[in-house]
């Protein structure tokens, strides 16, 4: 398995502001994730965090809204900027040890925009 | 594209029921098939992972079973308690691409 550390657990903040995201594994891994999961439905994709790259995003999601970071294979943050009440879900970090493998989760991070 | 889908919905069982959760996909060509579970405003717990080779796997009071073919996948609990109360969540594995999730079954389990 893995122990995945993720920072904030939850968070309200003002409509306009930015808020960094940070997951830490307890090993290395190969693949991170970056998930959010809006109220009452499943989880969607942002991007996967490359280490020592730009991540790769999905469609609907820009860097410029979503920047990541990933400078090693045990950290990664995830930015949520200039913030609007509908970026209030929960964002989920997610890792594999190896590409298709078992996936692993952070406890979330629960965002209220206002 | 892929597309994964749990039924039911939602489910309400008195303590001590077995349960069978379902998912199914519609692409059968998968690489594995992860079971999670997801207490409200948490994290995912990964419960089960079955490897497109195998049909089943066993953990404690849960098992998941795997017919790719059909593109269906079984979730059973036996003996349910109040603490199996969760969403539970069957993701697919293409390989090299990211998990496809279903929407989940929120189950309760009435003491």
């Amino acid at each position: 398995s893995a122990v995945i550390s993720q920072k904030p657990s939850r968070d309200i903040c003002q409509r306009g502001t930015s808020l960094t995201i940070q997951c830490q594994v307890d090993s290395q891994v190969t693949m991170m994730f970056w998930y959010r999961q809006q109220p009452g439905q499943s989880l969607t994709l942002i991007a996967t965090a490359n280490q020592g790259s730009e991540a790769t995003y999905e469609s609907g999601f820009v860097i410029d809204k979503f920047p990541i970071s990933r400078p090693n294979l045990t950290f990664s943050t995830l930015t949520v900027s200039n913030m609007s009440p509908e970026d209030s879900s929960i964002y989920l970090c997610s890792v594999e040890r190896q590409p298709n493998t078992e996936a692993f989760f952070g406890q979330g991070t629960r965002l209220t925009v206002v | 594209k892929q597309e994964v889908t749990q039924i039911p919905a939602a489910l309400s069982v008195p303590e001590g029921e077995n349960l069978v959760l379902n998912c199914s996909f519609t692409d059968s060509a998968i690489y594995n098939l992860q079971w999670f579970r997801q207490d409200p405003g948490k994290g995912l717990t990964s419960l089960l992972l079955i490897q497109s080779s195998q049909r089943e796997q066993t953990s404690g009071r849960l098992n998941a079973s795997l017919d790719k073919s059909s593109g269906r996948s079984t979730l059973y609990i036996a003996a349910s308690q109040p603490g199996d109360s969760a969403t539970y969540l069957c993701a697919v594995g293409e390989g090299n691409t990211p998990l496809v999730f279903g929407k989940g079954t929120r189950l309760s389990v009435i003491a």
